[in-house]
């Protein structure tokens, strides 16, 4: 079975400060991952995604996520956040035909 | 090129009602996704239809349906409503080729229920 974890709820960053969000996964096949953001009161739309290739992978908007076997890792970066940065970030991985999402972190940006 | 149109946006209903949710996708994309976001689950899965066909189901009542139609359009219904079912209801389209997932989901902004 496949999953992901994203480790913390809520992350708070001073503007121009950097931005990690955590995900870990979980799968028995090479995974595919990928990080959505959600903005308010919005769908989500696709940030960035990892389908074996290179392992450091960037996405719009500055963001960039950096698959480790390893670790089971793919964490999410930017280097200076962006009060327009706030949102809800979730990560997933594909299983065959769906996908599975975390359970999501929302990033506060304050000024 | 439009973009994914979810409609109603917002919708209240009682207990034990039942609610039908309209879903039209990109141009050219061949499969809708249906998700429903909560607070507390987050976003789980109900079910993928392609060319028609539902071809992928989450874990949810049988109260829980849907359907697509020849153009791509899906609808998705919740028959006898309870009030756990309030939800952000999001559909998503991708092309739907076949094999595994390439996660290229656009998502519609979502049917707001509230179910009194």
């Amino acid at each position: 079975a496949q999953s992901v974890t994203q480790l913390g709820s809520h992350v708070s960053v001073s503007e121009g400060a950097l931005v990690l969000l955590r995900c870990n996964y979980s799968s028995s096949v090479p995974p595919y991952l990928f990080w959505y953001v959600q903005y308010p009161n919005q769908g989500l739309q696709l940030l960035l995604k990892y389908t074996s290739a290179a392992t450091l992978v960037k996405g719009i908007n500055g963001f960039e996520a950096e698959f480790k076997k390893s670790e089971t890792s793919f964490h999410l970066t930017k280097p200076s956040a962006h009060m327009s940065d706030a949102a809800e970030y979730f990560c997933a991985v594909s299983n065959t035909d769906k996908l599975i999402f975390g359970t999501g972190t929302r990033l506060q940006v304050f000024p | 090129k439009a973009g994914v149109t979810q409609t109603p946006r917002y919708l209240i209903k009682t207990r034990g009602q039942q609610v039908t949710l309209s879903c039209s996708p990109i141009s050219g994309h061949r499969s809708v996704s249906w998700y429903q976001q909560t607070p507390g689950q987050g976003l789980q899965f109900l079910f993928e239809y392609f060319s028609e066909t539902q071809r992928n189901k989450g874990n949810f009542p049988g109260r829980f349906s849907g359907r697509q139609f020849s153009n791509s359009r899906s609808e998705m219904n919740v028959s006898t409503l309870e009030l756990g079912d309030s939800a952000l209801y999001l559909c998503a389209s991708s092309l739907g080729t076949s094999g595994r997932s390439t996660g290229e989901l656009f998502f519609g902004e979502g049917s707001r229920l509230t179910v009194l």
